[in-house]
Parts: structure tokens; sequence; C-alpha cells
């Protein structure tokens, strides 16, 4: 199985702030990585596929990289409506999700 | 825009089975070739994807609860089903089902059910 790893699990910035964090895989997984955003009492949103295709409608100030074990995920401008909580998911061998990093406002 | 809604007891003892059913709607299920997933959530936790079943009837499951689960469909009634045995307090979560879409490098959830909180407790 693949195990994916999030960190922080926790952050707190403030609105206009680039936002970064991080997934890593205990195997390579080329660019199978998906990014979702969820928010409480919701189900995930898809903004990333691939490591780094943004999906349609996806507000630009999101963007994803990363390739093989180590991948990044940034907000570049933090909103007020980005605060949520931000899932890696990979696809290469299965499926399996980070355990998330929960981004509030300080 | 498929619609999903997963329903089933919102309460089960511990050793029994937890049982839930997706609906989907149209005729989603028997059109094209997707994944059918469910997934859970335990309060305040990270995601756990707990298994799929294709279009075919093929499935596939978390090597964690593979012992545990069966997922199945029934085209008829455009419906998924979830069992999970011999539950515990650690089951307790939201439960979501999901359609997976694929291609040669892609491979995501495009339609979520809204969940459905199941909680083991005698």
């Amino acid at each position: 199985d693949i195990q994916m790893t999030q960190s922080p699990s926790f952050l707190s910035a403030s609105v206009g702030d680039k936002v970064t964090f991080t997934c890593q895989a205990s195997h390579d997984i080329h660019k199978f990585l998906n990014w979702y955003q969820q928010k409480p009492g919701k189900a995930p949103k898809l903004l990333i596929t691939e490591a780094s295709n943004l999906q349609s409608g996806v507000p630009s100030r999101f963007s994803g990289s990363g390739s093989g074990t180590d991948f990044t995920f940034t907000i570049t401008g933090l909103q007020p409506e980005d605060i949520a909580t931000y899932f890696c998911q990979q696809y290469d061998r299965l499926l399996s999700f980070g355990g998330g990093t929960k981004v509030d406002l300080k | 825009q498929v619609q999903l809604q997963e329903s089933g007891p919102g309460r089960v003892k511990p050793s029994q089975t937890l049982s839930l059913t997706c609906t989907v709607s149209d005729d989603a299920i028997r059109i094209g070739s997707y994944y059918w997933n469910w997934l859970r959530q335990p309060a305040g936790k990270g995601l756990e994807w707990i298994g799929r079943i294709y279009t075919s009837g093929n499935t596939d499951y978390n090597s964690s609860l593979k012992s545990r689960v069966s997922i199945s469909l029934d085209t008829s009634k455009s419906q998924l089903s979830l069992k999970l045995d011999s539950v515990t307090a650690a089951d307790t979560a939201v439960y979501y089902c999901a359609r997976e879409v694929f291609g040669v490098r892609t491979d995501f959830f495009d339609s979520w059910g809204q969940g459905a909180l199941v909680t083991v407790s005698s």
C-alpha cells in the first residue's frame, strides 16, 4: 500500500499570504496525484489533477508541483474563502489519501 | 451532472454489519465506464478510501478493510451498496459514495454524495 503524509497538519495565515504545504508518498507515484479542498460538512472538491493540472473553474492562485515522492500545493494570495482542509490523493496503485492540511486565518 | 445519494441506518451495534446504499441519478451507472467508490471520514479526521466497483463488476478494496468489506452494483436500480462486517466504534464515520473518472494519466473523483453519518454504538 502507498502511504501519503501531509505536512503540516495545520497552518494559520493572513489574507494575501502565500501558503505552501507538502505531500509525501511512501513510493514513487510519478505525477499520479490529485489535490482536493474540503469545507466543513461538505464533500471534497477536486482542484488539481496529475500533480499540477488546475481543474477548469479553479482560481489560478492555486497551484501544484512535484513528481516521484514529493509534492507541493501553493495558494498565492490566500482569500477568506480558501479556509478549508486540503487533501492529496494518489492514484498510482489503487487509491489513498494524505491526512490533510487544515488552513485557517490568523 | 450526476447526483449520488447515500442511505441507510444511522446507527449500527458493535459486531453487526453496516449496510449502506448509494442511489445514482439517471442512467449514469449503466452508461459509460466509471469506477463507483465508497470512502469514509471519521469526525475531524482524514479521508479513507474503502473500495470501488467497476461498471463490469470488478472490485478493488483497501487492504486494511478487505477482510470485512463487500461492494456490489445493482444497475437495474441504479444503486451501489456497501457492507462492512463486524463493526466497532472505530468504524464510526461519515460514509461517502463517489464516482471515479479515469483516463490514460488522470484518475479522480468528480461527483460525490452528501455523506451519511453512521455511528457504531450499542
